[in-house]
C-alpha cells in the first residue's frame, strides 16, 4: 500500500535552516508529481511547493520563494523540503503529498512533521 | 492567483441531514478542483477531484458538482464520522490553491 513518510522536523530559531525529507513506498515514485503542504497550528491548509516526476519542474507559494527549496531522488523513493531562512511564520505541521496521477487531486498524505521556529 | 472562497465558514447539522458546501472561485478552474476532508490530528483524506469524481474508497452519499467558479459538495445523509472539516482545492497555472475550510458539526 501506498506510504509516505515525513521526517526532519523540530525545534529552529529564527533564521535558521531545517531539511525535511518524505520516504515514498508501495507505488512507482518516479511516475508521479509530489508536493508539500503545510498547516499552522490551528489553520488551513497551504499549498508549498510541487515537483514533477522527472524534476524538470518546480514551483512555489509566493510565502516561501527564495527561501525553500523542494528536489527529490527518485533512485531513493525520496522527496526533501531545504527550508532557510526560516521566519516564526513557517511553524507548521508538514504535509507530502502524492498527486492523483490523472486528475487534480492529491490522492495520499503523510502524518506531517512539525516544524517549530521559535527562540 | 486564484482565491477560493469557501461557506459557510461552520454548518451546523444533525445526523441524517443533507449538507451543501460551496466553493468559488475569484477565476475560472474549468473543472481542476478538489475537495478534501479533515478531522482532528489527521491528515487530510481527498474525497472528490476533477469537481465530480470521487476519490478511491468513498462513499456514495460525497458527490461533487459544478464547474467554471462555483463548484458544490453534497453529503446526502450525514453519518456522525462525516462531521470534519472540509476544504477544496485547485490547480491552476501551475499553481495550488486551497479554500479556507468549511467545519462541518454536530447539532
Amino acid at each position: 500500500q501506498v506510504q509516505l513518510v515525513e521526517s526532519g522536523g523540530g525545534l529552529v530559531k529564527p533564521g535558521g535552516s531545517l531539511r525535511l525529507s518524505c520516504a515514498a513506498s508501495g507505488f512507482t515514485f518516479s511516475d508521479y508529481y509530489m508536493s508539500w503542504i503545510r498547516q499552522a497550528p490551528g489553520k488551513g491548509l497551504e499549498w508549498v511547493s510541487y515537483i514533477s516526476s522527472s524534476s524538470s519542474y518546480t514551483n512555489y507559494a509566493d510565502s516561501v520563494k527564495g527561501r525553500f527549496t523542494i528536489s527529490r531522488d527518485n533512485a531513493k523513493n525520496s522527496l526533501y523540503l531545504q527550508m532557510n531562512s526560516l521566519r516564526a511564520e513557517d511553524t507548521a505541521v508538514y504535509y507530502c503529498a502524492r498527486d492523483l496521477g490523472g486528475g487534480t487531486g492529491m490522492g495520499y498524505w503523510g502524518q506531517g512533521t512539525l516544524v517549530t521556529v521559535s527562540s | 492567483e486564484i482565491v477560493l472562497t469557501q461557506s459557510p465558514v461552520t454548518l451546523s447539522l444533525s445526523p441524517g441531514e443533507r449538507a451543501t458546501l460551496s466553493c468559488r472561485a475569484s477565476q475560472s478552474v474549468s473543472s481542476y478542483l478538489a475537495w478534501y476532508q479533515q478531522k482532528p490530528g489527521q491528515a487530510p483524506r481527498l474525497l472528490i477531484y476533477d469537481a465530480s469524481n470521487r476519490a478511491t474508497g468513498i462513499p456514495a452519499r460525497f458527490s461533487g458538482s459544478g464547474s467554471g467558479t462555483d463548484f458544490t459538495l453534497t453529503i446526502s445523509s450525514l453519518e456522525p464520522e462525516d462531521f470534519a472539516v472540509y476544504y477544496c482545492q485547485q490547480r491552476s497555472n501551475w499553481l495550488i490553491t486551497f479554500g479556507q475550510g468549511t467545519r462541518l458539526e454536530i447539532k
